[in-house]
């Protein structure tokens, strides 16, 4: 199963971009990245998720490298409530087309006024 | 609508209990998981169901019963736990298999405390 590698802790000031990046060079070609965050004791949030190419939804955009070895995460105007640990997970593959999602310790990231 | 629900959203229960944590979902979803998570750690699979038949168990200590009694419902018996079995306990549907880009959505969790 793909690893991933991400940074323990990142700051970023209220308004601007947060750019979270994560690593995970063992990644095989039909494996999707998957991004999650979760905000203190809740559960997690899908935000977003990607093959090749790189994607944008109303939460967030995803930058994949064209070797797909490393991704990184863009909320484009981070606020108070962007404030949690964000997850970027390669999913593991539990039967011939079903999928776990396998979380690695993720980033935790605090939006500051 | 990507909600799904979880009851209760605390439970304490002494080691000789017997409960039941019960999580459901009305999107047509037809795989369904439990998660574990203990503090300040990252969710760990415990099971998943897929068409209401338990495909993955991770070894999971028998004291923790999984059932899915249809396709919206998945409930977690508890009988005889430890106080290290306290966590906060997720649950999480998808389509299931089949789907390329399965996409798994949580419910907020039952916050169990083992006395």
């Amino acid at each position: 199963d793909a690893k991933t590698t991400q940074p323990p802790s990142m700051d970023c000031a209220e308004g601007r971009a947060a750019n979270l990046p994560c690593n995970h060079s063992t990644i095989s070609g039909n494996e999707y990245v998957y991004w999650y965050r979760q905000i203190h004791s809740q559960g997690p949030q899908y935000i977003i998720h990607g093959l090749k190419n790189n994607e944008t939804n109303e939460m967030a955009s995803l930058i994949i490298t064209e070797d797909r070895k490393s991704s990184t995460l863009i909320l484009p105007h981070a606020t108070l409530r962007d404030t949690a640990v964000y997850y970027c997970i390669v999913r593991a593959r539990y039967s011939n087309s079903g999928y776990a999602l396998n979380f690695g310790k993720g980033t935790s990231l605090l939006v500051t006024p | 609508d990507t909600e799904v629900t979880q009851t209760p959203k605390h439970l304490v229960m002494g080691m000789t209990n017997k409960k039941s944590l019960k999580c459901e979902q009305h999107m047509g979803h037809r795989a369904m998981y439990w998660y574990k998570q203990k503090a300040k750690k990252p969710p760990e699979l415990m099971f998943v169901y897929s068409y209401e038949k338990l495909s993955i168990n991770e070894s999971v200590p028998s004291r923790f019963s999984p059932e899915c009694p249809n396709s919206s419902l998945l409930n977690l018996h508890l009988h005889a736990l430890q106080p290290e079995d306290s966590a906060l306990y997720l649950c999480a549907s998808s389509q299931g298999e089949g789907v390329i880009a399965d996409t798994q959505y949580f419910g907020p969790g039952t916050r169990l405390t083992v006395l």
